[in-house]
């Protein structure tokens, strides 16, 4: 089953504002987590990985946040754009080499 | 640079057909290999995965099976389709822990 979820499974932000994307995790084992980028009828893309020894990583317009404290992680993006309109997947690691467990995602509307 | 190819796009099948699902992965070797389904408007769920040639985990009992018969080849497989095998069907490589995932442009996969 899966062990990680959302908060909220829709957002609506306007052009232009931040968005957050927020993910809780129950397996206090994780050591990497992975935020996803799903549009209509493709795969999923990656966007920013983390592992479970930072609490902070940012990449270009997009900023992860973990806290390892209530086992939450979160997804920022900047001047959120209509491009940025999809669905966001977080997913954790165990230790070792187990496979990835996704949460069921959050879809992201922007508004024009 | 590694790529993923996944075929076909989309497949209609009638119910008790036979399937066979293809992805492959070039410019690397010995990668983990994944199976996906995703239903509609839903999270991720793991099929199967597979570490090596022949080696195959299932994560979920059900009517599908798959097999590595080459190490850059992933087959997913059923005797007999069911009406609830419809779905977006995933594969996915990395090159093992600690790295996420990039995943085919799937396989949209209709039983009627």
């Amino acid at each position: 089953g899966e062990s990680v979820g959302l908060h909220l499974p829709t957002l609506s932000v306007q052009e232009g504002d931040n968005s957050i994307i927020n993910c809780a995790y129950s397996n206090s084992a994780s050591d990497y987590f992975i935020w996803y980028k799903q549009e209509s009828g493709k795969g999923p893309q990656f966007i920013i990985d983390i592992r479970s020894n930072m609490d902070k990583r940012q990449g270009q317009r997009v900023t992860v946040l973990l806290n390892k404290t209530v086992k939450h992680l979160s997804l920022q993006i900047a001047a959120t754009q209509p491009g940025d309109s999809a669905v966001y997947f977080c997913a954790e690691r165990g230790s070792g080499n187990t496979p990835l467990v996704f949460g069921k995602g959050t879809r992201l509307s922007v508004i024009a | 640079s590694q790529t993923i190819h996944q075929w076909p796009a989309t497949l209609v099948q009638p119910v008790g057909s036979p399937l066979s699902l293809e992805c492959t992965v070039e410019g690397t070797s010995n990668p983990n290999l994944y199976w996906y389904r995703q239903a509609a408007g839903r999270g991720l769920q793991l099929l199967f995965y597979s570490v090596g040639i022949g080696q195959i985990s299932s994560e979920v009992p059900q009517n599908l099976s798959a097999s590595r018969p080459q190490d850059r080849q992933f087959i997913l497989s059923s005797k007999k389709l069911l009406l609830s095998d419809s779905g977006f069907y995933l594969c996915a490589w990395n090159p093992g822990t600690p790295y996420g995932y990039t995943f085919g442009s799937g396989t949209r996969l209709t039983v009627v």
